[in-house]
């Protein structure tokens, strides 16, 4: 059965920092990891969704990579913003749809 | 911005009563999910739809039930609501094509069950 962990669990960092969340899954037969990010009692939005025969995927300020073969992929900020706080969530597509880890709860301290 | 619609946004019923909550998109995706997710917990699959008369259950036990008469709509209902089915229910739909493509969520429904 396919489990997602993300590390930290929580972050807290000043304004301008560059940052990095950790996401790693323990079958590496997946079609797709997904970036989503959520704001407090809303819904998910996609950030950057990496196929399986990728390696990353950039968007503005984020770059999401992907190593399949260790099940791992971090999610890079750069030149956080107090606007970026949120909870990062990491999601893997194969079999089944989409399995979620726990989510890194980010702090931009301005 | 994905448009699809979930309503109520929150509801607060009591128990033994019967609720529908409701989905729906405009992106014509062949394929929709309902998630639950507890304060600070996780996203659970509950249901999911891969078309029209086609429904299937997640990897979370859930005491509700879906339909899919229409491709545009995924309503989820509880005959009767409990306490314990007090949380957020999150629905997506994503694009026919890979098996589990990218997915688009709604803004949510919060459920409390006094």
């Amino acid at each position: 059965k396919q489990e997602v962990t993300q590390i930290p669990a929580a972050l807290s960092v000043p304004e301008g920092e560059n940052l990095v969340l950790n996401c790693s899954f323990t079958d590496s037969a997946i079609y797709n990891l997904q970036w989503f990010r959520q704001d407090p009692g809303k819904g998910l939005t996609s950030l950057l969704l990496i196929q399986s025969s990728q390696r990353e995927q950039t968007s503005g300020r984020l770059n999401a990579s992907l190593d399949k073969s260790s099940g791992r992929s971090t999610l890079y900020i750069a030149a956080s913003q107090p606007g970026d706080s949120a909870t990062y969530l990491c999601a893997v597509s194969g079999n089944t749809p989409l399995v979620f880890g726990k989510g890194t709860r980010l702090s931009v301290i301005a | 911005e994905a448009d699809i619609y979930q309503t109520p946004r929150y509801l607060v019923i009591g128990t033994g009563k019967k609720i529908t909550l409701e989905c729906s998109q405009t992106m014509g995706h062949d394929k929709m999910y309902w998630y639950q997710q507890d304060p600070g917990m996780e996203l659970h699959l509950i249901h999911y739809s891969y078309g029209v008369n086609s429904t299937e259950k997640g990897d979370l036990s859930s005491e509700s039930t879906v339909s899919r008469i229409r491709t545009e709509h995924f309503p989820l209902t509880l005959e009767s609501a409990r306490p314990s089915h007090t949380s957020q229910y999150l629905c997506a739909s994503s694009p026919r094509g890979q098996p589990h493509n990218e997915q688009f969520f709604g803004p949510g429904t919060r459920l409390t069950v006094l």
